[in-house]
């Protein structure tokens, strides 16, 4: 059964970098790992992706080992408008199905 | 705004009622995928479909739902015989074909309430 696993939550200051992790134990083999951050009412918004070892763009590096059963979100100095939920999406293996981590409510304090 | 849309934003019906929500993908996007996204929940995945085939389907997904994508473009959800359980954010998302990352983008979703 594939299970996609994220911390409930996180709190953290402002200019502190955060790091997200989700465990993924059924990965699709030539899927890729997609980071999205989600306010209240809104779609998810795209954030990151990756296939293996580290990517980094504008506003997030990801992490993720050679075995990519897991994957690390990194946001560097956070602001209070990165409080969200970050979510994993990952494909399952043998399928055109997607599952979401459980998602990880981050708090950003001043 | 080339972005994925969702209509209506905001469906409020009563239990046994049928509704039909509608979802347009980015432009050459040829996936589209559905989601439910409950209160306080991670979206579920509910459907894909390859062009205008439907090539995987959730349990998730019971008869009275049923979505189309009839000409590979927009896609149409359509509940019948609604449920309060059915109460929930519908999300639309779509890619690329051809490209190695495949990313999906979300459209703003569709917020169903039934009474």
């Amino acid at each position: 059964l594939a299970k996609t696993t994220q911390p409930i939550s996180m709190d953290s200051y402002e200019g502190q970098e955060v790091n997200i992790t989700c465990s993924h134990n059924n990965i699709a083999t030539n899927d890729y790992i997609t980071w999205y951050q989600q306010f209240p009412s809104q779609g998810p918004r795209f954030i990151i992706q990756g296939y293996k070892t580290k990517v980094t763009n504008e506003v997030a590096s990801l992490f993720i080992p050679a075995d990519r059963k897991s994957s690390t979100l990194s946001l560097p100095r956070v602001s209070l408008s990165d409080t969200a939920v970050y979510y994993c999406l990952v494909g399952i293996s043998g399928t055109y199905k997607y599952i979401f981590g459980t998602g990880t409510r981050l708090k950003v304090l001043a | 705004d080339t972005g994925v849309s969702q209509n209506p934003r905001h469906k409020i019906t009563k239990r046994g009622q049928n509704v039909t929500f509608r979802c347009d993908p980015i432009s050459e996007h040829n996936r589209l995928y559905w989601y439910r996204q409950t209160l306080g929940q991670g979206p579920e995945f509910l459907t894909y479909f390859q062009n205008e085939a439907q090539l995987e389907k959730s349990r998730l997904l019971s008869d009275r739902f049923s979505a189309e994508r009839p000409k590979g473009s927009f896609s149409t959800l359509e509940i019948q015989r609604t449920e309060q359980g059915d109460s929930a954010m519908y999300l639309c998302a779509s890619s690329i074909q051809g490209t190695s990352t495949d990313t999906q983008y979300f459209g703003p979703g569709t917020r169903l309430t039934v009474l």
